[in-house]
C-alpha cells in the first residue's frame, strides 16, 4: 500500500539557522509529492509539488525540496528560518490519477516545528 | 476572491444530530475533495468527487455524505453524530491530475 513517512514530529531549529524536514514515500512507481504548510488554526497551504523533471523543486517563502529515487526521499530544506515559520508541516503523495486526482492524497502525520529566538 | 471555502468555521452541535458544511470552489477545478484531520492533526481522504463518480474512503462511516448540486460546491452531510465526529474537515479541490488547494477547514465538536 502507497504510504508516505515523516519521521520527526518534531523538529527545533533556531532562527536563521538551516532546516530540512525528511520524507520517505513508498509506492509502486514515482508518485507526485507535495509539501503543505498548516499555521495553528489555519488551512493548509501549498508551499512546493515535484511531478516529475528536474528533481530540485522550488516553492514559496524560500522553501525547496529535492526528491531522490535512491532513497525514496522528498525532504525540505530551507537556507535560513525566520520565527514566522513555526507550523505544522504535511508531506503528501499521490498516484498518477491522484496528483490531485480521484483517490487523493496521502499524508505523512506531520512534522511540528518550532522556531528558538 | 478566496479559492476553497467552507462554511462553517466552527460548528458545536450534540450527539446524535445531523449537520452539514459546505464547500464551494472558484477555481473551475473539476475534482472536489473532502477530509478528514484528527486531534493528531492527521489528515486523511475521506471522499473524492467529479462529475463522472464518487470515490469513498472504505473507512468512513455511510453517516457521511457528499452531496454535490453543482461543480463549483462539495456538501458534506453528517447524520446522527457521534463523539469521535470531532475534528478539523477541509475541503479541497483540483483538476484531475493536478494540484489540490485546500479550503480553510471547519472544526466540528460533537458534545
Amino acid at each position: 500500500a502507497q504510504s508516505v513517512t515523516q519521521p520527526d514530529i518534531h523538529i527545533t531549529v533556531s532562527e536563521g539557522a538551516s532546516l530540512e524536514l525528511r520524507c520517505n514515500y513508498s509506492y509502486g512507481a514515482t508518485p507526485y509529492l507535495f509539501w503543505y504548510v498548516q499555521s495553528p488554526g489555519q488551512g493548509l497551504q501549498l508551499l512546493l509539488k515535484y511531478f516529475s523533471g528536474d528533481t530540485l523543486v522550488q516553492g514559496i517563502k524560500g522553501f525547496e525540496a529535492e526528491f531522490k529515487r535512491s532513497q525514496s526521499s522528498f525532504n525540505l530544506r530551507k537556507p535560513s528560518v525566520h520565527w514566522s515559520d513555526a507550523a505544522e508541516y504535511f508531506c503528501a503523495g499521490g498516484g498518477e490519477t491522484s496528483g490531485g486526482g480521484a483517490d487523493g492524497l496521502t499524508f505523512g502525520k506531520g512534522t511540528h516545528l518550532i522556531i528558538q529566538p | 476572491d478566496t479559492a476553497v471555502s467552507q462554511t462553517p468555521k466552527y460548528l458545536v452541535t450534540q450527539m446524535g444530530n445531523d449537520k452539514s458544511i459546505k464547500c464551494e470552489q472558484n477555481l473551475g477545478h473539476d475534482t472536489m475533495y473532502w477530509y478528514k484531520q484528527d486531534s493528531k492533526k492527521f489528515l486523511k481522504i475521506m471522499f473524492s468527487y467529479n462529475n463522472k463518480e464518487l470515490i469513498i474512503n472504505e473507512t468512513v462511516p455511510n453517516r457521511f455524505s457528499p452531496k454535490s448540486p453543482d461543480k463549483a460546491h462539495l456538501n458534506l452531510h453528517i447524520n446522527s453524530l457521534e463523539l469521535g465526529d470531532s475534528a478539523v474537515y477541509f475541503c479541497a479541490s483540483s483538476r484531475t491530475g493536478e494540484t489540490q488547494y485546500f479550503g480553510p477547514g471547519t472544526r466540528l465538536t460533537v458534545l
